[in-house]
């Protein structure tokens, strides 16, 4: 089943703990991206690649790092978490060039504290 | 980013009433997505509307892309319960989908 897999799908941490937020893509999309999710706030680009080593600041980059080394994952990284990174976050995947839309996974809901 | 702004914010009708969300730019746009996100769910691409004036249907939903492509539009006709959701308007820089803005969506309540 073609899916993008984010693990985990819950997570309670502390401030200050580093983290990793895995993303998988099993359809062979050139583009991945990670979005964060608040109340009144919507969805959010934190960084986005465009293929394998190439990566970008989206809107919201602050506090996090992500690697692109192999086309399917993504991980996205929170060297020293805060109680402000506390959100859901949603990776997502999309082919090159226009007409497509990005698939998302489920998402993952990060509690720090 | 600039973003696109949707109006409203929130909707509630009464199941077998229409719907109409609102996604405005003040840029031109290259093209515009709409997603569907259900209570608890993830952002489920729906369609994107590339060319002026164009517009897309889809069973009961129907996307208008403005003359200008610097607003649309998803009309729902005869909503049902499992319209129930957030949907959001998303625009990408140069038509490609690296960098891709959401609206902040309108979310859609319906009582049966």
């Amino acid at each position: 089943e073609a899916q993008v897999t984010q693990n985990p799908r819950y997570l309670i941490t502390v401030t200050g703990k580093k983290l990793t937020v895995t993303c998988s893509q099993n359809m062979n999309h050139e583009y991945m991206s990670w979005y964060r999710q608040d109340p009144g706030l919507g969805l959010r680009q934190i960084y986005y690649s465009m293929n394998v080593e190439v990566t970008d600041k989206g809107d919201v980059p602050e506090g996090y790092k992500v690697s692109r080394k192999e086309k399917r994952n993504f991980p996205l990284i929170l060297e020293s978490p805060s109680p402000n990174q506390t959100s859901l976050y949603f990776c997502a995947s999309s082919f090159s060039g226009g007409g497509y839309g990005y698939t998302f996974g489920s998402g993952t809901r990060l509690t720090v504290v | 980013g600039q973003q696109v702004m949707q109006i409203p914010q929130y909707q509630h009708v009464q199941e077998g009433e229409d719907f109409t969300t609102y996604c405005n730019s003040s840029t031109t746009l290259s093209n515009i997505q709409w997603y569907k996100q259900r209570p608890g769910g993830h952002p489920v691409f729906l369609i994107q509307l590339v060319k002026s004036g164009e517009v897309k249907k889809q069973k009961r939903l129907t996307f208008q892309f403005g003359e200008a492509k610097k607003n649309s539009s998803l009309h729902i006709t005869a909503t049902q319960t499992t319209d129930v959701g957030t949907y959001f308007c998303a625009k990408n820089s140069g038509g490609s989908n690296y960098k891709l803005t959401f609206g902040k969506g309108t979310l859609l309540t319906v009582n049966p």
